[in-house]
Order: structure tokens, then sequence, then C-alpha cells
């Protein structure tokens, strides 16, 4: 199974600020990674496919790059709304996998 | 607008056989490339992929479940049927149905059901 592993695990930040969130594969999986967010309680939401590709209604704060091995999800201007966990995915080959999450706190 | 909502018992126990029902509206699992996946969340921790089933009833299932999941779909019904034997405390978690789109290549999940905690105990 290809791994993916995230980095930072957990991190503080403060509205206004621009944060970017790293994912590596173990493998190279192309292009074949989304990433999701999710807060609590509630199931994750669909932010990004194919590495950069905005889902329909995700604000463009987001954006995501990366292909191969290394990919970032970037936030440009943090909202009070995006403090949460984030995951990637990555859809290249089965079994589906995520990373373990990154959490980002309000600092 | 889709929605998917996931059903089934809050407590078993060990050793009991698990099954869940997702409940959607808003597509068909009869359309060419789509699919509905089960994804699983133990308390505090990561997300871990379980089950997919696609239109044309070809499944995929987590390596490390196989021997134990099943997943069905009934079409008219517009249900996905999980079913996890042999449940243990460790797969206390809140189990998701999810839409898998049509996409080019493999699967991801634009649309998640809410949720249900399955808790494991005696």
């Amino acid at each position: 199974a290809i791994r993916m592993t995230q980095s930072p695990s957990s991190f503080s930040a403060s509205t206004g600020d621009r944060v970017t969130i790293t994912c590596r594969a173990s493998q190279g999986i192309s292009s074949y990674l989304a990433w999701y967010q999710q807060k609590p309680g509630k199931a994750p939401k669909l932010l990004i496919y194919a590495a950069s590709t905005l889902q329909s209604g995700v604000p463009s704060r987001f954006s995501g790059s990366g292909s191969g091995t290394d990919f970032t999800l970037t936030i440009s201007c943090l909202q009070s709304e995006d403090f949460a966990t984030y995951y990637c995915q990555q859809y290249y080959s089965y079994p589906i996998t995520f990373g373990q999450g990154t959490r980002l706190e309000i600092k | 607008q889709i929605t998917l909502k996931e059903s089934g018992p809050t407590l078993v126990k060990p050793t009991q056989t698990l099954t869940l029902t997702c409940t959607f509206s808003g597509f068909s699992l009869s359309t060419s490339g789509v699919g509905v996946g089960w994804i699983r969340q133990p308390p505090g921790k990561a997300l871990e992929w379980l089950a997919l089933i696609y239109w044309d009833d070809d499944k995929r299932y987590s390596p490390s479940l196989k021997s134990r999941l099943t997943i069905t779909k009934d079409t008219s019904k517009n249900q996905v049927v999980l079913t996890m034997t042999n449940m243990d405390p460790v797969d206390t978690a809140t189990y998701y149905c999810a839409h898998s789109p049509v996409i080019i290549d493999g699967s991801l999940f634009d649309y998640w059901g809410q949720g249900t905690l399955v808790t494991v105990s005696s």
C-alpha cells in the first residue's frame, strides 16, 4: 500500500496567515491526490482533487500543488472557519490511503 | 442534490457481525463510473478506507480487512450495504459512506454521509 505522510501533524497559526501543509507519498502517484477538510464532529469535505483542481464552491484562498511524491496544500489568508484538520488521500492505486491528518489550531 | 445517510446499530458485541446501510439520493448507482465507498474513523484518529462498489458491481476492499468485509448494492433501493464480521473493540469508529464521482482514474469522495458511530463492547 502507498503510505501518505503529512507534515506537520499539528500547528498553530493566526487569522490572516499564509499556511502550507505537506503530503508525501511513499511512491509516485502522479497527480492522483485529493485534500479534505474536517471539522470536529463533521464529515470530511473535499477541497482539492487532481492535486491542484479546486472543488466547486471551495474558496480560492485554498490551493494545491505537486506531483509525483510531494504535494502541498496552501491557504493564502487564514479565516476563522479554516481551523480544522486536513487530510490528503491518494487515488493512484488501491488500496486508497489517507494521510494521518494535520490539525490546524488557532494561535 | 446528492445526499447519503448511514444507518445501523450503534452498539455491537465482540465477535458479532456489523451491517451498515447507506441510503442515498441525487444520483444513481447505475450511472457509468459512479461508486459508493465506506470510510471509517476511530475516535481521535485518521480516516481509513474500507471498501468501494462501482456502478458495474466492481468491488474493491482494503487488503487488511478484506476477509471480514462484504459490500453490496441495491440499485433499485438506492442503497449500499457493508457487512463486517468478527467485530472487535478496535473497530469502534465513526463509519462514513461517500459518493465517488466519475473521474478519469481512481476514486475520491465528493459527498459524504454524516457518519454513524459504532461502538464495539460487551
